[in-house]
């Protein structure tokens, strides 16, 4: 079955300070990658979407995304971190073929310290 | 701008009352989601559908119906509320292969 793992629940940077938020998932073949953000009390925003071709996708708000392919990964990058970029953070996985469904890793919370 | 609105932010309902959360799109989408966000869990889809008329469920419909009347509607219904369905409903709208649209959530309480 598919899944998508986030192993990190919190992380607390520094604002000013890069930022890597962990995202692996288990499937047999690559599939569609997204990264979404949500801000307390809102919805979802995407971030960012792989579907092929070049590995790394440029986001919205400066983030970036890798996909590694041989590490069945899809790490969210930020180079200097914004207290307005706090939030939770969710990677999803979506399947080539069939419903169009997503599946979510559990999030997780980004807090920017001043 | 895609708008993908919800009826309400907040609701609170008593156990065993029969419950409508309502979400509608703007942009002539195939496909709409309704999804439950619990702590610890992430999003989990409950149901979605392609087309008018048209469901399935998803991973976790116990509980849970829906109806699409129209294409820009997707109603989801709790037709016994319980307090283990406490919890933030988010609806998503999507073409096919194209990223979803979430609607700002809807944080349901019963007591």
């Amino acid at each position: 079955a598919q899944s998508v793992t986030q192993p990190d629940i919190h992380i607390t940077v520094s604002e000013g300070a890069s930022l890597e938020l962990r995202c692996n998932y288990s499937y047999g073949a690559t599939p569609y990658l997204f990264w979404y953000v949500q801000s307390p009390g809102q919805g979802l925003q995407l971030l960012l979407k792989y579907f092929s071709g070049d590995t790394l996708v440029q986001g919205i708000k400066g983030f970036e995304a890798e996909f590694k392919r041989s590490q069945s990964s899809f790490n969210l990058r930020k180079p200097s971190v914004h207290w307005s970029d706090a939030a939770e953070y969710f990677c999803a996985v979506g399947l080539k073929t069939g419903a169009n469904n997503l599946f979510f890793g559990t999030g997780t919370r980004l807090t920017v310290i001043p | 701008d895609v708008k993908v609105t919800q009826s309400s932010r907040y609701l609170v309902k008593r156990t065993g009352e029969k419950v409508f959360l309502e979400c509608v799109q703007d942009m002539d989408h195939e496909n709409m989601f309704w999804y439950r966000q619990d702590p610890g869990l992430g999003l989990r889809l409950i149901y979605f559908s392609y087309d008018v008329k048209m469901k399935e469920k998803g991973d976790i419909p116990e509980g849970y119906s829906v109806s699409r009347e129209k294409k820009e509607r997707f109603s989801l219904i709790l037709e016994s509320a319980s307090t283990n369905q406490t919890s933030m409903y988010l609806c998503a709208s999507s073409t096919f292969k194209e990223f979803k649209y979430f609607g700002p959530g809807t944080r349901l309480t019963v007591t």
